[in-house]
């Protein structure tokens, strides 16, 4: 199955609010990990990463946490945009069998009402 | 920079017939993937090559799927024969390197089999 997972398949939040997307990984081996975006129609675009060595990162609007020790990644958005509406993946860059190859989960809708 | 570019957007063909999928890298990218992304779900690695050799194909169904990178440029995925569970959308993205680094996502070629 897969490595990646998410908690959540969709969310809903209203416009102004904070938005929180979970995602839980497997393999501690995985020293890099990336979220992107997703809008109906378009390929994934990248919004933010994140390194093993670093346990929060901050970007333009979002930040992402990453706890090792329970193997969660975390996508935070604040005051979500109606343009924020999408699906959210979350990926791991793998080891092993799947030697340096991004490994997506299934992905969070994001729903942003106004 | 120009982006991935992806040919064609959108593709119907009846099961057991051949298609062929192309993309171009961004210029100066040495490594190209190709994903598949069945309605629902998060992209799924197909091949991947760093210049013209192949990094991974471990889930490239080899009996129906191929690809290739000749020049270590621009890639052609091809199914023959193809069938319904092929319907997807294909996606092909390029980074910099093979490891802990971006990738930057083409819009897709959608592919209906009927």
């Amino acid at each position: 199955g897969e490595s990646v997972g998410l908690h959540l398949p969709t969310l809903s939040v209203q416009e102004g609010d904070n938005s929180i997307i979970n995602c839980a990984y497997s393999n501690s081996a995985s020293d890099y990990f990336i979220w992107y975006k997703q809008e109906s129609g378009k390929g994934p675009q990248f919004i933010i990463d994140i390194r093993s060595n670093m346990d929060k990162r901050q970007g333009q609007r979002v930040t992402v946490l990453l706890n090792k020790t329970v193997k969660h990644l975390s996508l935070q958005i604040a005051a979500t945009q109606p343009g924020d509406s999408a699906v959210y993946f979350c990926a791991e860059i793998g080891y092993g069998g799947s030697q340096g190859n991004l490994i997506f989960g299934k992905g969070t809708k994001l729903s942003v009402k106004p | 920079e120009a982006g991935v570019a992806q040919s064609p957007r959108y593709k119907i063909i009846e099961k057991r017939q051949s298609v062929a999928f192309w993309c171009n890298p961004i210029s100066g990218h040495a490594t190209l993937y190709w994903y598949q992304q069945i309605l629902g779900q998060g992209p799924k690695l197909l091949i991947q090559f760093q210049n013209n050799g192949v990094v991974d194909d471990s889930q490239l169904p080899k009996d129906r799927f191929s690809a290739e990178r000749l020049k270590g440029v621009d890639s052609t995925l091809k199914i023959q024969p193809a069938k319904l569970e092929d319907s997807a959308v294909y996606l092909c993205a390029s980074s910099l390197m093979d490891l802990n680094t971006e990738a930057f996502f083409g819009q897709g070629t959608r592919l209906t089999v009927v």
